[in-house]
């Protein structure tokens, strides 16, 4: 079993649109919770970190259920510039494990 | 600050021959990666440095070695370059993230090697 598993995509959506992405880790020692953002040929960029209260920054709101191991991302009114594909990534000591990531595309 | 540096960019090895990949850091992060991405492909986590003078194994290290020279700086060599190794390098340093005690991982553009 992976360490973080993701949806496996690509999610293909108008803009406008409301997008949820979801993930599992299976570690229940991990630490800390992000969604990063990587544009095609780029780096990865933090996009959120992810608390268990839930936060949401502006169109993106994450969620953590520490019970059920279980993030999630949700973007609302997508915009074409939202295509990109969307990373999970847990702390666990000193390593930061990615997910394989979920590919969006946003058309107009 | 400039954040994650690496040079090069690009480079093109033929199969055999070595490089050095530079990574530097100007965050006073303690915690230096090395990852390799393949087209269509997650990040697989080569070596890591917790902090200056150390260095382990990450998931994917045959064919590479590290040296983490100062804090600020992990470099990557490929001793003899193959086909195989044909990647998307990124280096990234792990530091706050804004929250107390929560740290992530800041990236530096990247170097695309082509081994023929």
């Amino acid at each position: 079993r992976k360490e973080v598993e993701q949806d496996p995509g690509p999610f293909n959506v108008p803009e406008g649109a409301t997008v949820a992405f979801n993930c599992t880790y299976s570690n229940s020692a991990s630490q800390s919770f992000f969604w990063y953002r990587q544009d095609c040929r780029k780096e990865p960029k933090l996009l959120m970190s992810v608390y268990s209260s839930g936060n949401e920054d502006g169109r993106f709101t994450a969620q953590l259920n520490r019970a059920s191991q279980y993030i999630s991302l949700l973007i609302r009114d997508s915009k074409l510039s939202d295509s990109a594909t969307y990373l999970c990534v847990v702390n666990l000591g000193f390593k930061t494990i990615f997910g394989a990531g979920t590919r969006l595309f946003v058309k107009a | 600050n400039a954040g994650v540096t690496q040079t090069p960019k690009f480079q093109v090895l033929k199969t055999g021959q070595s490089m050095t990949l530079q990574c530097a850091q100007d965050m006073n992060h303690n915690s230096m990666y090395w990852y390799r991405q393949d087209p269509g492909m997650g990040l697989r986590l080569i070596y890591y440095s917790a902090s200056e003078g150390t260095t382990d194994k990450g998931e994917v290290p045959n064919g590479y070695n590290v040296s983490r020279l100062n804090k600020r700086e992990f470099s990557l060599r490929l001793e003899s370059a193959a086909p195989s190794q044909t990647s998307v390098y990124f280096c990234a340093s792990r530091g706050l993230a804004g929250g107390p005690s929560v740290e992530t991982q800041y990236f530096g553009p990247g170097t695309r090697l082509l081994v023929l």
